[in-house]
């Protein structure tokens, strides 16, 4: 079965402070995966994507990294503001199109 | 550019009861997606529109029906609502289904649905 697994579950931040975020998938076959925020009563929006040939893909703060050998993805913030407060949600697109989404990471960044 | 919305915001409902949550974007897009996010779970496909004029069941379509009006509206229907259907549904769309697979999900703001 098709499964996404992102942990931790939540993370809690001092502005400022780094952190990666955890995406393990058992998706087969692979086509991409893709990073999304979702901010607290609105929906998701697209980070990054990564495909099979990429390690590593920066947007701004966020730098995403996938190793397709071991299924693993991360998201890693750099110097986090209150603004990055949201939930962190991994998808994986599979055969067929199909879309498997991780249960997310809800992060929050303090003062 | 108003992208995909979502109408109502919040909905309560009694049992039996029934509704429709309507969806339109403005991005020319050809599919369209209606997700169900629960607590602790990942977002739920429960029917999509490749195209105008075609819909298909996704993962969890028992108790729903689904409307492709035209190329930009796209509505979800609870014919009798139960509790188990309280959830935050999120309307989404993008360019093509086929051949799309590089191409994001863009969605609404969902709306927020109490059945009691």
């Amino acid at each position: 079965k098709n499964q996404v697994e992102q942990s931790p579950q939540s993370l809690i931040i001092l502005e400022g402070k780094n952190c990666t975020l955890q995406c393990n998938y058992t998706v087969s076959p692979f086509s991409n995966l893709r990073w999304y925020k979702q901010d607290t009563g609105r929906g998701p929006v697209s980070l990054t994507i990564m495909t099979f040939s990429e390690n590593t893909k920066s947007n701004g703060r966020y730098t995403a990294t996938l190793d397709a050998d071991t299924k693993q993805s991360s998201l890693h913030i750099t110097a986090s503001q209150l603004s990055d407060s949201a939930s962190y949600i991994c998808v994986v697109t599979g055969g067929g199109n199909k879309l498997t989404f991780g249960t997310g990471t809800q992060l929050k960044v303090e003062l | 550019n108003a992208g995909v919305t979502q109408t109502p915001k919040f909905q309560v409902l009694k049992t039996g009861q029934s509704m429709t949550l309507q969806c339109a974007q403005d991005m020319n897009h050809n599919s369209m997606y209606w997700y169900r996010q629960d607590p602790g779970m990942g977002l739920r496909l429960i029917y999509y529109s490749a195209s105008e004029g075609t819909t298909d069941k996704g993962e969890v379509p028992n108790g729903y029906n689904v409307s492709r009006l035209n190329k930009r509206e796209f509505s979800l229907r609870l014919e009798s609502a139960a509790p188990s259907q309280t959830s935050v549904y999120f309307c989404a769309s993008r360019p093509r289904e086929a051949s799309s697979y590089n191409s994001p999900l863009h969605f609404g703001n969902g709306t927020r649905l109490t059945v009691t």
